[in-house]
């Protein structure tokens, strides 16, 4: 089975602060992704990455930025936290199969900013 | 069908009832689909997938009907359990410019009745 790890679960950070979502996947999968999830809204794509060291925005960058040092590694960061970024992230991986492969989540990290 | 605003659609069905969830996708160019399922506090979870040149799919307990012609997508749970309770939605794949472009509805809630 696909394993995709968000390292917290659940963080409190404040206004400012400098804040990283560590993910990690075993399956060996090319893509990875970084989506928030907001009551409404839906899943929405905040950068993803095809390639270690390669990155290319989503729908919603700004405020963000990310970092693929390793294949198995997606980490996002926050670099000056603000309230409007409280929200759950979900890190996700595929097979880059150009006509669509199936994308597995992780469980998820609520972030509460105050 | 999907909805946009603060409250998710939401399907009650009596335990041992079939449920059907409908979704409503937006690009004729999108050729791959998936439904999933997501469980309060955690991430979603791959339940079942249809290319686009197929119009049916079965898996244990579901069925994913697809129709091309009005870019409709539903899931069919069979004898629906409480543990189906969750929130439900699709995911549109196609390819774009080089990339998998993937969109996802906001959800359905299928709240099972005991």
């Amino acid at each position: 089975d696909v394993k995709v790890t968000q390292s917290s679960r659940y963080l409190v950070k404040r206004t400012g602060e400098k804040v990283f979502l560590e993910c990690v996947q075993d399956m060996d999968h090319e893509n990875m992704f970084w989506y928030r999830q907001d009551p409404g809204l839906g899943l929405r794509l905040i950068y993803f990455s095809y390639d270690v060291k390669m990155k290319e925005k989503g729908d919603i960058p700004e405020g963000y930025s990310v970092s693929r040092e390793k294949k198995e590694r997606f980490s996002l960061i926050l670099e000056s936290a603000s309230t409007n970024q409280t929200s759950m992230y979900l890190c996700a991986s595929s097979l880059p199969v150009i006509s669509g492969n199936t994308i597995y989540f992780g469980e998820g990290s609520w972030l509460t900013v105050v | 069908g999907e909805s946009v605003g603060l409250h998710l659609p939401t399907l009650s069905v009596q335990e041992g009832d079939n449920s059907i969830i409908n979704c409503a996708y937006s690009n004729s160019a999108s050729d791959y689909f998936i439904w999933y399922k997501q469980e309060s506090g955690k991430g979603p979870q791959f339940i079942i997938d249809i290319r686009s040149n197929m119009d049916k799919r079965q898996g244990q307990r579901v069925t994913v009907l697809l129709n091309k012609t009005v870019k409709h997508l539903s899931l069919q749970i069979a004898a629906t359990q409480p543990g189906d309770s969750a929130v439900y939605f699709c995911a549109e794949n196609r390819g774009s410019g080089g990339y998998q472009k993937v969109t996802f509805g906001i959800g359905t809630k299928l709240q099972v009745i005991p």
